[in-house]
C-alpha cells in the first residue's frame, strides 16, 4: 500500500522568502513522487515528478523537489516566493504497477506582500 | 475537445436521490480516473479506468458508488440514494497511458451538495 502525509495544512511566507512544503510517503514498491498545484479557480496541474535517475528534480516557476529515500521525503522547494505562488499543493505517490496517483491532504500556500 | 470536460458544475440533491456524474476526457487518453476532494482530505482516489475496463475501483466508497466507461471515452460516475457526507467536489482526470508514466489533467470538477 503505499500513502502519503504532507505536513501543515496551511504556510504562509513573505514575498520573497523561501517556501519549503513538507512531503512523506509510504511505499512497499520504488515509488513515484509528484507534485501538483491548483491555483484559485483553476484545475489542478503537474509541477513536478520524480520517476527513477536524479533525485533533484526541477519543476515549473521555479520549484524543485528531491527525493530522499532515507528519510521518505519529497519536499518541494522555492528560494524566493512571488504572489502569484499562492495556491494549493497537492503531493502524490504512484509506482509502475499500479497505474493511479495516491494524494496528500494539500498544503495551501499564502504569500504574504 | 481542448480539455476534459465535467458535467453539470453544480449539483444539489435531496437526501436519498440518485445522482450522475459526467466526464469527457482528452481525445485520445486512454486512461481516466475519478477523484473525490472533500475540505481537509485531500483528494480521495474513487476508481480508474483503462479503456473501458476498471482495474482497480477499490477506492469507491460504499456499494451505492458505481462508475462505468463505454468507448474508451466518457465516463459517469453514479452515486445511489446519496448521503450528506457524499458532498464534495468530484474530479476527473485524464491521461495517455497511466498517471504514473504521463501527467494527468483534471477537470473543473462537479461540486455535489446533497441536503
Amino acid at each position: 500500500a503505499q500513502s502519503v502525509t504532507q505536513l501543515g495544512s496551511h504556510v504562509s511566507v513573505s514575498e520573497g522568502a523561501l517556501v519549503l512544503l513538507r512531503c512523506n510517503y509510504s511505499s512497499s514498491v520504488p515509488p513515484y513522487l509528484f507534485w501538483y498545484v491548483q491555483y484559485p479557480n483553476q484545475g489542478l496541474q503537474l509541477l513536478l515528478k520524480y520517476t527513477t535517475g536524479a533525485t533533484l528534480v526541477k519543476g515549473i516557476n521555479g520549484f524543485e523537489a528531491e527525493f530522499k529515500k532515507s528519510e521518505t521525503s519529497f519536499h518541494l522547494t522555492k528560494p524566493s516566493a512571488h504572489m502569484s505562488d499562492a495556491a494549493e499543493y497537492f503531493c502524490a505517490v504512484g509506482s509502475s504497477n499500479t497505474g493511479k496517483l495516491i494524494f496528500g491532504q494539500g498544503t495551501t500556500l499564502q504569500v504574504k506582500p | 475537445g481542448a480539455g476534459v470536460s465535467q458535467s453539470p458544475s453544480n449539483k444539489v440533491t435531496e437526501k436519498g436521490k440518485d445522482v450522475e456524474l459526467r466526464c469527457d476526457p482528452i481525445s485520445g487518453h486512454t486512461a481516466l480516473y475519478w477523484y473525490r476532494q472533500s475540505l481537509g482530505q485531500g483528494l480521495e482516489f474513487l476508481i480508474y479506468f483503462q479503456g473501458n475496463s476498471a482495474p482497480d475501483k477499490s477506492g469507491l466508497p460504499s456499494d451505492r458508488f458505481s462508475a462505468e466507461r463505454t468507448g474508451g471515452s466518457v465516463s459517469t460516475l453514479t452515486i445511489q440514494r446519496t448521503q450528506q457526507e457524499d458532498s464534495a467536489v468530484y474530479l476527473c482526470a485524464s491521461s495517455m497511458q497511466t498517471a504514473t508514466n504521463e501527467k494527468l489533467f483534471f477537470g473543473s470538477g462537479t461540486q455535489l451538495s446533497v441536503l
